[in-house]
């Protein structure tokens, strides 16, 4: 099991409500990530970071932010909850190889969000 | 998008026999990866086979990789129940943005009855 974390695993919530998503990992990874996965479909990167203070926006666009202040911690926001947002939510780590690519990411549980 | 896309979409076989997965992509990459996600769950990488690679094995995983065809294979032997699960094709390749990133496809959805 890897050692990342994510809060809450299932949340309900009322259209127009801020959530934040929780992530945390414990490898000392200096780059994280946010995916989202529809059922049954792929995953879709919304967010990464490459290390502390460093966030860029992914392939598929999304109306959440992220903040990188800690190594360890990669939260993303909602400032209002739609329908439309209602997916999985998968957060990922993985250990920077120097002028290499990626190598392999680990994965939290994920959380599910369904918006009412 | 070197968008990498799984053959089947759904399998199911009997407990004991052989599970082949395959997968496609459309440029150029640095490593393909093939990870496991149980239902509901966050994905467990299975192995990483590197473009100057053609095979590898990881216990009852064999991975092809055929840079020519851009595709690649995933081979379960000797199934069990417990390998249940969805797996996906994770392609490393140089983004828009000049930095690596992983494009996952869609995944196969693996069924082994007991």
């Amino acid at each position: 099991e890897a050692d990342i974390y994510q809060t809450p695993r299932y949340l309900v919530i009322g259209t127009g409500k801020k959530i934040t998503l929780e992530c945390s990992q414990t490898m000392g990874h200096d780059k994280m990530y946010w995916y989202q996965q529809d059922p049954g479909m792929e995953l879709h990167l919304i967010h990464y970071s490459y290390g502390v203070n460093s966030t860029e926006k992914g392939d598929l666009s999304s109306e959440s932010t992220v903040s990188r202040i800690r190594t360890e911690h990669f939260p993303l926001t909602l400032e209002s909850a739609r329908p439309s947002h209602t997916s999985q939510y998968l957060c990922a780590s993985s250990e920077s190889v120097l002028g290499g690519p990626q190598e392999t990411q680990y994965f939290g549980p994920g959380t599910r969000l369904l918006v009412l | 998008s070197q968008q990498g896309e799984e053959d089947p979409q759904a399998l199911s076989i009997q407990e004991g026999e052989n599970a082949t997965m395959n997968c496609s992509y459309k440029t150029s990459i640095n490593n393909l990866q093939w990870y496991r996600q149980n239902s509901g769950r966050g994905l467990v990488h299975l192995i990483l086979i590197r473009s100057n690679e053609r095979e590898k094995h990881s216990g009852r995983l064999r991975v092809t990789l055929d840079t020519s065809k851009k595709s690649s294979s995933l081979l379960i032997t000797a199934s069990r129940a417990a390998d249940t699960a969805s797996y996906f094709c994770a392609t490393a390749g140089l983004s828009g943005a000049g930095s690596y990133q992983l494009t996952f496809g869609k995944g196969t959805k693996l069924s082994v009855i007991p």
